[in-house]
């Protein structure tokens, strides 16, 4: 039962572009969310972090949105950078668990 | 800053050996994370102490499986015996106090490679 998922595994965007990663979650009772990014042979490394009283974020490049009646969420990065180029993340807790539930991933590679 | 170690960074042994794994959280941190993560489950949490107490051990696949933190600095996670199954990167990760809107924050994983 994956109750976050990003249905797609991979992603390529040209340098300067937006990146949009997407993520779906099933868990009505889930009220905090987090995006990570992995390197290769690293752990992961926390970006940015929305709660269910708001539908936007924003942290430099990174911003994240969050439609609760849709029960999704997205990652936008503007502009594309190379070294953006990692695995990303999405995360959520809730309902009084302090366990985090993980989303499969999304491999994002930024084109020079 | 020291970010979370973990130790060893790559283990590989033969089945039905013991192994463990270590984890030095990042100072002043009170809760601590083990998550393993393979190709068929993604990443997924073992168990969670907060006070070097664990609260929350269900994650935990098997009896083969245990973990301790004995003291604020300190976790190791245990496979006894191994299997060839148990083959996954194991991550710990450890958390500021302020509950669980504050981040958790990864060391680099333990590769472990049962034969």
């Amino acid at each position: 039962d994956q109750q976050v998922k990003q249905n797609s595994p991979s992603l390529s965007v040209q340098e300067g572009r937006i990146s949009i990663l997407n993520c779906d979650y099933t868990n009505s009772m889930f009220d905090y969310f987090l995006w990570y990014k992995k390197y290769p042979a690293e752990g992961p490394t926390f970006l940015i972090s929305i709660s269910s009283i708001k539908d936007k974020n924003e942290d430099g490049r990174f911003t994240v949105f969050l439609n609760k009646s849709a029960k999704h969420l997205s990652l936008h990065i503007v502009p594309s950078q190379p070294g953006d180029s990692a695995v990303y993340f999405c995360a959520a807790s809730g309902g009084g668990n302090e366990k985090l539930t993980f989303g499969t991933g999304t491999r994002l590679t930024i084109i020079p | 800053d020291a970010g979370v170690i973990q130790s060893p960074r790559h283990e590989v042994t033969e089945m039905g050996q013991e192994v463990t794994l270590r984890c030095k959280p990042i100072s002043g941190h009170n809760s601590l994370f083990w998550y393993r993560q393979t190709m068929m489950r993604g990443l997924e949490l073992l168990i969670y102490f907060n006070n070097n107490v664990p609260i929350d051990d269900s994650g935990m696949p098997e009896d083969r499986f245990s973990a301790k933190m004995p003291n604020a600095s300190f976790s190791t996670l245990k496979i006894q015996p191994s299997e060839p199954r148990d083959s996954a990167v194991y991550f710990c990760a450890s958390r500021p106090r302020g509950g669980r809107n504050q981040p958790q924050h990864f060391g680099d994983g333990t590769r472990l490679s049962i034969l």
